[in-house]
């Protein structure tokens, strides 16, 4: 079966601390990745998302990731983050042709910066 | 601004009631997603629709779940009868996806119906 995992469950950071959240995936056909941020008591939002082309995308607020075919990965990176960043992060894929494509989430990683 | 409206926000019941969850999607939007988020299991896909087809249903529990599209407007999801153990988060999420789309996968969630079933 399909899957996504992200390997860091719990991440804690002090403020101007550098990023970096795996994530892996396990399907081998055309995938879309995605980073979705959950800030605490809130729905889930996007943060970046990849389709084709430049494997590195640029999100919002700093995010970026880098799609790796290779290595099945799209990990996600911030140079700097704050304590405004503390939200739990989750990596999506979807796959599939034509209509039965289904969008599956990972674990999600608690981030937690510290002021 | 368009957005996914779940109802209702929060929902405290006894166990062995019947729950009823909506979601009105984004309009244009062809595919509607249900998913479940608990602290142990993260977030679990329950069921999908495209074109208010079910396509997927693999991740709910048929003897108590169901859910419907009953016209592009409103997607629910019942549980009957409702145990503990379904007290979690339920997320309705939205998007274009398909043919015609490329693909696509960017969806926009509700804001969740908390339900907690003492």
């Amino acid at each position: 079966a399909q899957s996504v995992s992200q390997h860091n469950h719990h991440v804690i950071l002090s403020e101007a601390a550098s990023l970096e959240l795996g994530c892996n995936y396990s399907y081998g056909g055309t995938v879309n990745l995605f980073w979705y941020v959950q800030y605490p008591g809130q729905h889930l939002q996007l943060l970046l998302k990849y389709f084709s082309g430049d494997p590195l995308v640029k999100g919002i607020k700093g995010f970026e990731a880098e799609f790796i075919k290779s290595k099945f990965s799209f990990n996600l990176r911030k140079p700097s983050v704050q304590w405004s960043d503390t939200a739990e992060y989750f990596c999506a894929v979807i796959h599939g042709s034509g209509n039965t494509g289904k969008l599956i989430f990972g674990q999600g990683t608690t981030l937690q910066v510290k002021p | 601004d368009a957005r996914v409206t779940q109802t209702p926000r929060h929902k405290v019941t006894e166990m062995g009631q019947e729950v009823t969850m909506r979601c009105q999607p984004i309009l244009g939007h062809n595919t509607v997603f249900w998913y479940r988020q608990t602290m142990m299991q993260g977030l679990e896909l329950l069921a999908y629709f495209r074109n208010r087809a079910p396509l997927d249903d693999s991740g709910m529990p048929k003897d108590r779940f169901s859910a419907e599209m009953p016209d592009a407007t409103l997607a629910t999801l019942k549980i009957q009868p409702s145990e503990p153990r379904d007290s979690a988060v339920y997320f309705c999420a939205s998007g274009r996806i398909g043919a015609g789309t490329g693909v696509g996968g960017e969806l926009f969630f509700g804001e969740g119906s908390r339900l907690t079933v003492l």
